[in-house]
């Protein structure tokens, strides 16, 4: 869910280490699910998406996880690296008959530790 | 993010002065997004708009801010009156007509800030 006010998770990864981030989303018609990176006073950067039909998606150091069950997405980066720091969000997008309108979750910060 | 230009990147503003943001879609990309992020938020939608046309606006405040995507020319989020409040990180993304999940592209920003 979005978090309102708050001040952003943090997870501290070791350089080298896999990374797993979690995200919860609220639709369950969401039609994809789309993972961004977001650095610092840069716009959000599109990573990997899955479509609601599949539950897991592989991409470069990259896979995304769905569970549609208890409405749950997850990234895995392996073997992160310390370019892999910045926030990332999860995003809901409804479909074309939507409008495509992303919703976007409360985002998760990495810090990669050299 | 290539492609998706917005100017200015930053503004400054005093209250109760217009802001107006803009946004060049990627070439052959019909359909503009704006949203907003506050710090240490994630983005919430305000508006979407294909050439001429608002589409959807449901994100957008009642008052003192409007949008637009002329047939020619950039698309414009404009905010009369600022207050505080609406300092913020205002981005755009575009898509073609017809897309899947992977199509819709985010501009670097624009950061309003409001003394």
């Amino acid at each position: 869910g979005e978090s309102v006010g708050l001040h952003l998770p943090t997870l501290s990864v070791q350089e080298g280490d896999n990374s797993i981030i979690n995200c919860a989303y609220s639709n369950s018609a969401s039609d994809y699910f789309i993972w961004y990176k977001q650095e610092s006073g840069k716009g959000p950067q599109f990573i990997i998406d899955i479509r609601s039909n599949m539950d897991k998606r592989q991409g470069q150091r990259v896979t995304v996880l769905l569970n549609k069950t208890v409405k749950h997405l997850s990234l895995q980066i392996a073997a992160t690296q310390p370019g892999d720091s910045a926030v990332y969000f999860c995003a809901e997008n409804p479909g074309q008959a939507a409008g495509n309108k992303l919703t976007f979750g409360g985002g998760t910060r990495v810090l990669v530790k050299p | 993010n290539a492609g998706v230009m917005q100017n200015p990147r930053h503004l400054v503003r005093r209250r109760g002065q217009e802001a107006r943001l803009r946004c060049s879609p990627m070439k052959g990309h019909s359909h503009v997004y704006w949203y907003r992020q506050l710090p240490e938020e994630g983005l919430k939608f305000m508006v979407y708009l294909q050439k001429e046309n608002i589409i959807d606006e449901s994100g957008m405040p009642k008052e003192r801010f409007s949008a637009e995507f002329p047939k020619e020319g950039p698309s414009i989020l404009r905010i009369q009156q600022v207050v505080r409040g609406d300092s913020a990180a205002y981005f755009c993304a575009s898509s073609p007509a017809k897309i899947s999940g992977n199509t819709i592209y985010f501009g670097e920003g624009s950061w309003l800030t409001v003394v």
